[in-house]
Parts: structure tokens; C-alpha cells; sequence
């Protein structure tokens, strides 16, 4: 299957500060990248739905102003946390998709995100 | 109601033994059923896709779908140590990769030696 790759795959910041985390595709074009947050124990919980070069589509109850998502190029997705709050202390995940069938989207290892 | 029911678990059984893992949805609107394998602290797997009611098999592991009844499977057979892990169904309206996917809770595995 294709490769998503995720960087920086932990980190921890101080509460306030802002965080980037990227998500690439290695070797597919995805026209479509998905943002999803995991709590312990939790399921995936969808956060957001990013087509390269258009505004990304928030779910319900996701604030825009403080997860920022840029979709710039077909291999590169990035998420931002602005001034980040111990409880957005979570796990990250992207997936991406290049419009195959349903099954084809490839989800990358994910980002750990500790707020202190 | 929520979309996707799945027992959290924790499920834990021995060696060789038979596993089944189920999901209960309630949008009959959805057509793809997924399976994803997550070791800890790692993204998930896919591990087999179904599309509409039937059964499908990979190696050990099987997967059914029964839309009449919004009920999905997943059967391991033979199961082996390696194969712990939290087991999350995941199921897709409209059948492309570029909609998003609706997830159970996940069902933690343990399979022990």
C-alpha cells in the first residue's frame, strides 16, 4: 500500500505555544487529506476534510481559529494547534486519499501531542 | 444512537483460538466496511475491506457483512501473539476514498502465549 508519513512523530510543548504537525504522502498524489484526533482508548474521531487547494471542511464542534489546516500541495498537509491547552493533549492522525474505492485511504503513524 | 456501536473490550483470549470481533451500525446508507489493525501508539492498518453484504476471507482472517441485519464481523483464525491489537471498524457512504470514514471505538485484543 502507499506510504503517509507524519513528522514530528512526539512532542511536547508548554501550554500557549503553537504546534505544526505535517502529514505527507510518499509516493501517491492525495487529493484529499483527513485530520483525525485519538484519545486514549478512544476511537478515531474525525476533525477536519482537506482538498488540495480549497479551505478545509471542519466537523462539528472542531474550531477552525485554533486547528489550522493547510493543504498546499498534493503531498503535504499540515496541522496546526494555536495556543495550545493541556487538553488538546492527544494523538494525531492523518489519512490521505487519492479518490480510489472507500478502502483506499492510507493513514499515516500518527503525532503524540503532550500540552504541559 | 451513535453510528457505529463496537465493544471496547478488553478481549483476551489464549493461543489458537478463535476470534470474533463485531460492529453494529445504524446508516443504512453505508456501503464499504473496513477492518484496521492499530498497535499501540501507531496508525491504523487496513486489514480487509467488504463491500455490501457477504463474506470475505484473507488468510485468517474473515470478514462478513449483513446490511439486513447492520451487523459487521471480523473472524481470526489460528490466532497468534502478534496478532494483539486494537481491532476498529470503519464503514463509508458513498464508496470513494476522498469521504470520510466513520469509526467504531475499536476492540482491544490481547491474544496470550
Amino acid at each position: 500500500g502507499a506510504v503517509v508519513s507524519q513528522h514530528p512523530s512526539r512532542v511536547i510543548c508548554k501550554s500557549g505555544t503553537s504546534v505544526k504537525i505535517e502529514c505527507r504522502s510518499l509516493d501517491f498524489q492525495a487529493t484529499t487529506m483527513f485530520w483525525y484526533r485519538q484519545f486514549p482508548k478512544q476511537s478515531l474521531m474525525l476533525m477536519a476534510t482537506s482538498n488540495e487547494g480549497s479551505k478545509a471542511t471542519y466537523e462539528q464542534g472542531v474550531e477552525k481559529d485554533k486547528f489550522l489546516i493547510n493543504h498546499a500541495s498534493l503531498t503535504l498537509s499540515t496541522l496546526t494547534v494555536t495556543s495550545a491547552h493541556p487538553e488538546d493533549s492527544s494523538f494525531y492522525i492523518c489519512s490521505a486519499a487519492s479518490g480510489g474505492a472507500a478502502y483506499t485511504q492510507y493513514f499515516g503513524p500518527g503525532t503524540r501531542l503532550t500540552v504541559l | 444512537q451513535k453510528e457505529v456501536e463496537q465493544d471496547p473490550g478488553p478481549l483476551s483470549v489464549p493461543e489458537g483460538a478463535i476470534v470474533s470481533l463485531n460492529c453494529t451500525y445504524s446508516n443504512s446508507a453505508f456501503q464499504y466496511f473496513m477492518w484496521y489493525r492499530q498497535y499501540s501508539r501507531k496508525g491504523p492498518e487496513l486489514l480487509m475491506y467488504t463491500y455490501s453484504s457477504g463474506n470475505k476471507e484473507d488468510g485468517r482472517f474473515t470478514a462478513q457483512v449483513d446490511k439486513s441485519s447492520k451487523y459487521i464481523s471480523l473472524f481470526i483464525r489460528d490466532s497468534q501473539p502478534s496478532d494483539s491489537a486494537t481491532y476498529l471498524c470503519a464503514m463509508n457512504q458513498s464508496g470513494g476514498s476522498n469521504y470520510k470514514l466513520t469509526f467504531g471505538k475499536g476492540t482491544l485484543l490481547t491474544v496470550n502465549p
